[in-house]
């Protein structure tokens, strides 16, 4: 089966540390991958969707200076949290689809991110 | 705003007897449905998937059902095994949504042996 990789599993930093987490897609190609947020006992909520070789495409009320991503290759798209402060901790998961839209996306095992 | 609402946090169930979870919706035009499964401290894992052309989709002890007047659509396991135990997700998406799915809050399943 599809299999995304993601790394960090946990990351704890002082403030003001910008923090970087990768995803893999590591049998497929994934022309697409997302990046999602989910606080304690909430869904998960999409933050933006990458295209390979393209700009990103956030959603309503996520600062994209912020959270910066990046998706050079058709198997990695990397998330990268600026100046990180602890507001922005949180368990942040990407996903990966190799398909069309009608295809389900692929989870990475999320990155558990700890600002001091 | 919630779309896609998980009523029930938690369910408990007997090992081999059926586990059901439900998720309602409010946009009818929703018009694909997936179920992900989730371990503690593991991304979430595709279970099942339904369009709305259909009403039931099974697949092997899992099979979900969709009643699209009710904006419904729950979740079947039989028989229900330890293993089963995890956060299961229903998420929906549709042709306004692009690439989005929305997912509900999530219901905790525990199978006791």
């Amino acid at each position: 089966g599809a299999v995304v990789s993601q790394h960090p599993s946990r990351v704890i930093c002082k403030s003001g540390t910008s923090v970087k987490i990768e995803c893999r897609s590591l049998d497929f190609q994934a022309t697409t991958m997302f990046w999602y947020r989910q606080f304690p006992k909430q869904s998960l909520m999409l933050m933006a969707t990458s295209n390979e070789g393209s700009k990103a495409t956030y959603e309503q009320g996520v600062e994209k200076d912020k959270f910066l991503i990046n998706h050079a290759s058709l198997t990695l798209s990397t998330l990268t949290v600026t100046s990180a402060h602890p507001e922005d901790s949180s368990f942040y998961i990407c996903s990966a689809r190799d398909g069309t839209a009608d295809q389900p996306q692929h989870f990475g095992d999320g990155t558990r991110l700890s600002i001091l | 705003d919630q779309q896609v609402k998980q009523n029930s946090p938690s369910l408990s169930v007997q090992e081999g007897r059926i586990s059901i979870l439900n998720c309602d919706y409010t946009n009818s035009m929703f018009d694909y449905f997936l179920w992900y499964k989730k371990y503690p401290a593991e991304g979430p894992t595709f279970l099942i998937s339904i369009s709305s052309i259909k009403d039931k989709n099974e697949d092997g002890r899992f099979t979900v059902f969709l009643n699209k007047s009710a904006k419904h659509l729950s979740l079947h396991i039989v028989p229900s095994q330890p293993g089963d135990s995890a956060v299961y997700f229903c998420a929906a998406s549709g042709p306004f949504t692009g690439n989005q799915f929305y997912f509900g809050t999530g219901t905790s399943l525990t199978v006791i042996p």
